[in-house]
């Protein structure tokens, strides 16, 4: 049981330039989101999605754009990165958003912008 | 504005037993999350607690008081595994999460 896989755990990228970081869960679980944590900072939800097709914005979405085609896989796109979005970036699942429903996180991706 | 408060970081020795704080000023309250986190790896649920009181899981308990707006973490028999971050989180009327900075356990031999 794999849980939440995410790709890349580490990339450097120059300002300007787009990448896509990449998850997907294999405990069928309707919510997916994804999260940056700076230091001294709590987790900050960037984008969310309940379902496929279905994405909403969190606390921080500006500069990300989010896909979530199917329920397995919940995408976080750069379409042109900058030095404010060097970041670790957190995927995490659960059944449902709300209640007491437990979250199940990746390992992280560490984001470097140049 | 909602705020989670905890100690930035703690240390403690192998064997004994630390107790993490964490306050909170929330809009509303629907349940108090701990997770453990470890430097390159997933981020991994301690406990929830939603009424008052204390939550036993092995080493680990877990505390709330709702009308102080408090809860702790205490960890017992301490490992050296347990040197990660913990993280606490509430969950507001809405039932979006709110997140500390996180406590930065330090175990020392």
């Amino acid at each position: 049981n794999a849980g939440v896989t995410q790709t890349p755990k580490f990339q450097v990228l120059k300002t300007g330039q787009s990448m896509t970081l990449q998850c997907a869960q294999d405990m069928n679980h309707e919510y997916m989101s994804w999260y940056r944590q700076d230091p001294g900072m709590g987790l900050r939800l960037i984008h969310y999605s309940v379902g496929a097709g279905i994405t909403d914005q969190g606390e921080v979405p500006n500069g990300y754009n989010v896909s979530r085609l199917n329920k397995r896989e919940f995408s976080l796109r750069l379409e042109s990165a900058a030095p404010s979005q060097t970041s670790v970036y957190f995927c995490a699942s659960s059944e449902r958003p709300s209640g007491a429903n437990v979250l199940t996180f990746g390992a992280g991706s560490r984001l470097t912008v140049l | 504005g909602q705020n989670i408060d905890q100690p930035t970081e703690m240390t403690a020795t192998e064997g004994a037993i630390v107790q993490i704080n964490c306050t909170y000023q929330t809009s509303g309250f629907n349940g108090l999350f701990w997770y453990q986190q470890h430097d390159g790896e997933a981020t991994t649920f301690l406990s929830y607690n939603v009424l008052d009181g204390l939550e036993e899981k092995g080493r680990f308990s877990s505390f709330l008081s709702r009308s102080k707006g408090y809860s702790y973490l205490l960890l017992k028999e301490l490992q050296m595994k347990d040197s990660a971050s913990y993280l606490c989180a509430v969950k507001d009327s809405n039932y979006q999460l709110i997140w500390g900075a996180g406590t930065k356990l330090i175990i020392k031999p």
